[in-house]
């Protein structure tokens, strides 16, 4: 089993439509949570980090997480075909600084 | 421009040929980490500083290779006796501790290295 598992997709939905993206994770005593964006031939860019249980808002972008289900999944309301990118999970497993990614979801927005 | 940066962008070498890569993390940031990404894959750790105490390394991280930060500033990571599996993207990271669980880290440009 992956440490950090998420649907590598293509995860396509129409512009306008809400983007759901889940990841799992397999070390019950992570602590933080983080989704990145990744263009094509680019650096990883951080959208949102996540640390209580809940949901946390910032602007069109909503991150779940849910501990006892080891679950954080990533929403992106009205979805814009410049959200088009790879969106990497990543989780720091114990007290610690490493971060541990999954592979991604290709997420495409289609106008 | 005060991300993080990394030079060179792109490396081209042929197997057997050393290489280094050097990091210039944000300015205030004490940590420093390197990843490897290839493609299809999210990023995989590699080595992580504070300050200058390198503090962990990954398994993924054979005797060829080698990561430094001689002055807890920039750091630099040199890859000996280059092989084609060493292809990949090389990024790396700084964040600055803060009193939540974690530090977040924010990422450079990274340098892509094709070894022929």
């Amino acid at each position: 089993q992956k440490e950090v598992e998420q649907n590598s997709g293509p995860l396509s939905v129409p512009e306008g439509a809400i983007a759901s993206l889940n990841c799992t994770y397999s070390d019950r005593v992570s602590q933080s949570f983080f989704w990145y964006r990744q263009y094509s031939g680019k650096s990883p860019e951080l959208i949102m980090s996540i640390y209580s249980n809940g949901d946390k808002e910032d602007g069109r972008f909503t991150a779940q997480l849910n501990k006892a289900s080891q679950y954080v999944s990533l929403l992106i309301r009205d979805s814009q075909p410049s959200d088009s990118a790879t969106y990497l999970c990543a989780v720091v497993m114990e007290y610690g600084n490493k971060l541990v990614f999954g592979a991604g979801t290709i997420l495409r927005v289609k106008s | 421009d005060t991300g993080v940066s990394q030079n060179p962008r792109h490396k081209i070498t042929k197997r057997g040929q050393n290489v280094t890569f050097r990091c210039d993390p944000i300015s205030e940031h004490n940590r420093l980490y390197w990843y490897r990404q290839t493609l299809g894959q999210g990023p995989e750790f590699l080595t992580y500083f504070q300050n200058e105490a390198q503090l962990e390394k990954s398994r993924l991280l054979s005797d060829r290779f080698s990561a430094e930060r001689p002055k807890g500033s920039f750091s630099t990571l040199e890859i000996q006796r280059t092989e084609q599996g060493d292809s990949a993207m090389y990024l790396c990271a700084s964040s600055f501790p803060v009193a939540g669980p974690t530090d977040t880290q924010y990422f450079g440009p990274g340098t892509r290295l094709t070894v022929l």
